[in-house]
């Protein structure tokens, strides 16, 4: 079964740090681009990171830009956000996805259920 | 950044209706538009890719239209199960972005 499942998350204090976990099973992991996406509580979708199969490119929205940093570990079949500088604005459901570009046009397919990341003192 | 513009933000409808949501970029995105619906407490699921895809799994009820700027979701039949919160996605850009969303509860 194709599965991604997103650890990492808690309470943490503004400007603390905090290490998303994404392990993945069920296919080739190296094979995809990965994304974190994430969801403030009664809010929408929003798009943090993604990163090529080799790790050779990574993209970040603004808001996130200097302070978090995403990676993978092909041979763990795993994928990171790493958050520093946290804000209260960074509260929210953070969920891992797979990101299907093997065709002509990008989508992710396939999603966690995601992990909690609260920022409050 | 390109801006992601659906409407309505939300919308009451019965069982059996038939829904469209509309989805705008702010400049032309060819047909890099995805679909996605969520349901409270649980993560979005892919309906449509590349504008007019149906996902695999996903019920032939729903459908998509559009190029360029312009973009719709239609299901031709509502069912109980459809009423959620749905998001576009634009992956023309490598900073990818999502709609605000549009709320679809029931009559």
């Amino acid at each position: 079964e194709v599965q991604l499942v997103e650890s990492g998350g808690g309470l943490v204090q503004p400007g603390g740090s905090l290490r998303l976990s994404c392990a993945a099973s069920g296919f080739t992991f190296s094979s995809y681009w990965m994304s974190w996406v994430r969801q403030a509580p009664g809010k929408g979708l929003e798009w943090v990171a993604n990163i090529k199969q080799d790790g050779s490119e990574k993209y970040y929205v603004d808001s996130v830009k200097g302070r978090f940093t995403i990676s993978r570990d092909n041979a763990k079949n795993s994928l990171y956000l790493q958050m520093n500088s946290l804000r209260a604005e960074d509260t929210a459901v953070y969920y891992c996805a797979r990101e299907e570009r093997g065709g002509y046009y990008y989508y992710m397919d396939v999603w966690g259920k995601g992990t909690t990341v609260t920022v409050s003192s | 950044d390109i801006q992601m513009t659906q409407s309505p933000s939300s919308l009451s409808a019965s069982v059996g209706d038939r829904v469209t949501i509309t989805c705008r970029a702010s400049q032309s995105i060819s047909s890099y538009l995805n679909w996605y619906q969520q349901k409270p407490g649980k993560a979005p699921k892919l309906l449509i890719y590349a504008a007019s895809s149906l996902q695999s799994g996903v019920p032939s009820r729903f459908s998509g239209s559009g190029s360029g700027t312009d973009f719709t979701l239609t299901i031709s039949s509502l069912q109980p199960e459809d009423f959620a919160t749905y998001y576009c996605q634009q992956s023309y850009s490598t900073r990818e972005t999502f709609g605000q969303g549009t709320k679809l509860e029931i009559k």
